[in-house]
């Protein structure tokens, strides 16, 4: 069964940086793209993040560019959100998603982890 | 950026009710609209690509039509379990973006 779990959010003060991780199984993680999609409390679904299968190709909302860094470890098939200067506004359920067939829809997520920026 | 209206912000219907909700784009999408079904405290779960594609293991009462700027998905004869919020995503321009969804409530 193919899965995705989200983990490393908590509560961290504004400024801070903390790392996400995604580890995936049942399908072959080398061989996909992968993205980053938030969600701030009762709000709609936002694009952060995406990356290719080799970890070449990196993409960036401009909200996060400079700031976030997407990442990955075929070898581990693990995903990584690298978040830096964080804000009240990063505050938001942060789930990685499967890209479906090379694209930017999203075939398969995870339950997310919640990330709380606040002093 | 490309802006996604859904419409209505929230539609109350019954179980076994035709669904209709909408999803205009500021510009042509051409036929690269997903829609996506998320439940409370769950992840968004993928039910429709390019437009009129139904994802795998999605029931045939979901729908998709529409191209250009103008979509829809359409839900035939409502179940309990289809009362969640739904939202759109283009991926036709970078950077993608989604609609800011509508709740299918339960009348």
């Amino acid at each position: 069964e193919v899965h995705l779990v989200e983990s490393g959010g908590g509560l961290i003060q504004p400024g801070g940086s903390l790392r996400l991780s995604c580890a995936a199984s049942g399908f072959t993680f080398s061989s996909s793209w992968m993205h980053w999609v938030r969600q701030a409390p009762g709000k709609g679904l936002l694009w952060v993040s995406s990356i290719d299968h080799y970890g070449g190709a990196m993409t960036y909302a401009d909200s996060v560019k400079g700031r976030f860094t997407i990442s990955r470890d075929n070898a581990k098939n693990t995903l990584y959100l690298q978040m830096n200067s964080l804000s009240g506004e990063d505050t938001a359920v942060y789930y990685c998603a499967r890209a479906w067939s090379g694209t930017y829809y999203m075939d398969v997520w995870g339950r997310g982890t919640t990330v709380s920026v606040s002093s | 950026e490309i802006v996604l209206t859904q419409s209505p912000a929230t539609l109350s219907l019954s179980p076994g009710e035709r669904a209709t909700l909408s999803c205009r784009a500021s510009q042509s999408v051409s036929s690269h609209l997903a829609w996506y079904q998320q439940k409370p405290d769950q992840a968004p779960r993928l039910l429709i690509y390019d437009a009129s594609n139904r994802a795998t293991g999605i029931p045939a009462r979901f729908s998709g039509s529409g191209s250009g700027t103008d979509f829809t998905l359409t839900v035939s004869s409502l179940e309990p379990d289809d009362f969640a919020f739904y939202y759109c995503q283009q991926r036709f321009n970078w950077p993608p973006t989604f609609g800011g969804g509508t709740k299918l409530e339960i009348k």
